[in-house]
C-alpha cells in the first residue's frame, strides 16, 4: 500500500506561482506514475499531467503546457506541481494520484491542496 | 482528445433502489475505462478498472460492464454512504486522460 500526504492549502495572487508537493510513503516505487489532477468548486475533475520518478521526464495536458511544471525528488519520494501565470480560474482543489502498475488509471489519490487564487 | 459523456447529470433515488449511470466515449477506449467514487470534500476512491474489475474492498453490490464506446455503472441495492459523485475516466487514448462530467446520486 502506498499513502500520499501533499502540502497545505495555498492563497496566492493573479500573476503568481504556487508549488504543491505529494510525499509517497508505504510501499514506494519510483517507477510508479504520479499524476496531478485540479477539481475546480463544484466542478468535475481535470487531469494536468504526469511524472515517473525514476525517469523525470513529464507529460502535460495541452492546456497546460507552458504553465505547469511536474518533478520529483527520488530521495524523498516526493512529487512536486509548479504552476505558475495563475488565473483566478485555477482556484481548485489539486490531487496527486498514482497510477497502477500497468495502466493509467488511479488506484491511490492524495487528500487534495486547495488553492486560492484571489487579488 | 477522447470526450467522455456521463448520464444523467444528477440521479435521484432512494435506500435499497438499484441505480444505473452511463458514461460514453467520442470514440473507442476498448476496456480501458475507470469509475470512482467522490464524496463531499474527500478525495476520489477507485471503484472499478478495466470496466469491470472492483477495486480492492470495493462492495459486490458495484458493477461495471460495457466495452468499446459505451459504459455502465450499477449499483444493485443503494445504501447510505453510496450517494456521491461518480466519474469515468479513460486510459485508452493519452495525453490527456479525460475524465466524465460527472454523475450524483443524491437522496429522493
Amino acid at each position: 500500500q502506498v499513502q500520499l500526504e501533499q502540502s497545505g492549502a495555498a492563497v496566492r495572487k493573479p500573476g503568481s506561482s504556487v508549488r504543491v508537493s505529494c510525499t509517497a510513503s508505504g510501499r514506494t516505487d519510483n517507477r510508479y506514475g504520479f499524476n496531478w489532477v485540479r477539481q475546480a468548486p463544484g466542478q468535475g475533475l481535470e487531469w494536468m499531467g504526469r511524472v515517473i520518478p525514476m525517469f523525470k521526464k513529464p507529460i502535460y495536458g495541452r492546456e497546460f503546457q507552458g504553465r505547469l511544471t511536474i518533478t520529483a525528488d527520488e530521495s524523498s519520494n516526493t512529487v512536486y506541481m509548479d504552476l505558475n501565470s495563475l488565473r483566478s480560474d485555477d482556484t481548485a482543489v489539486y490531487f496527486c494520484a498514482k497510477e497502477d502498475w500497468t495502466f493509467r488509471f488511479f488506484d491511490t489519490w492524495g487528500p487534495g491542496t486547495p488553492v486560492t487564487v484571489s487579488s | 482528445e477522447i470526450v467522455m459523456t456521463q448520464s444523467p447529470a444528477t440521479l435521484s433515488m432512494s435506500p435499497g433502489e438499484r441505480a444505473t449511470l452511463s458514461c460514453r466515449a467520442s470514440q473507442s477506449v476498448g476496456s480501458n475505462l475507470a469509475w470512482y467514487q467522490q464524496k463531499p470534500g474527500q478525495s476520489p476512491r477507485l471503484l472499478i478498472y478495466g470496466a469491470s474489475t472492483r477495486a480492492t474492498g470495493v462492495p459486490v453490490r458495484f458493477s461495471g460492464s460495457g466495452s468499446g464506446t459505451e459504459f455502465t455503472l450499477v449499483i444493485s441495492s443503494l445504501q447510505s454512504e453510496d450517494f456521491a459523485i461518480y466519474y469515468c475516466q479513460q486510459y485508452n487514448h493519452w495525453p490527456p486522460l479525460t475524465f466524465g462530467g460527472g454523475t450524483k446520486v443524491e437522496i429522493k
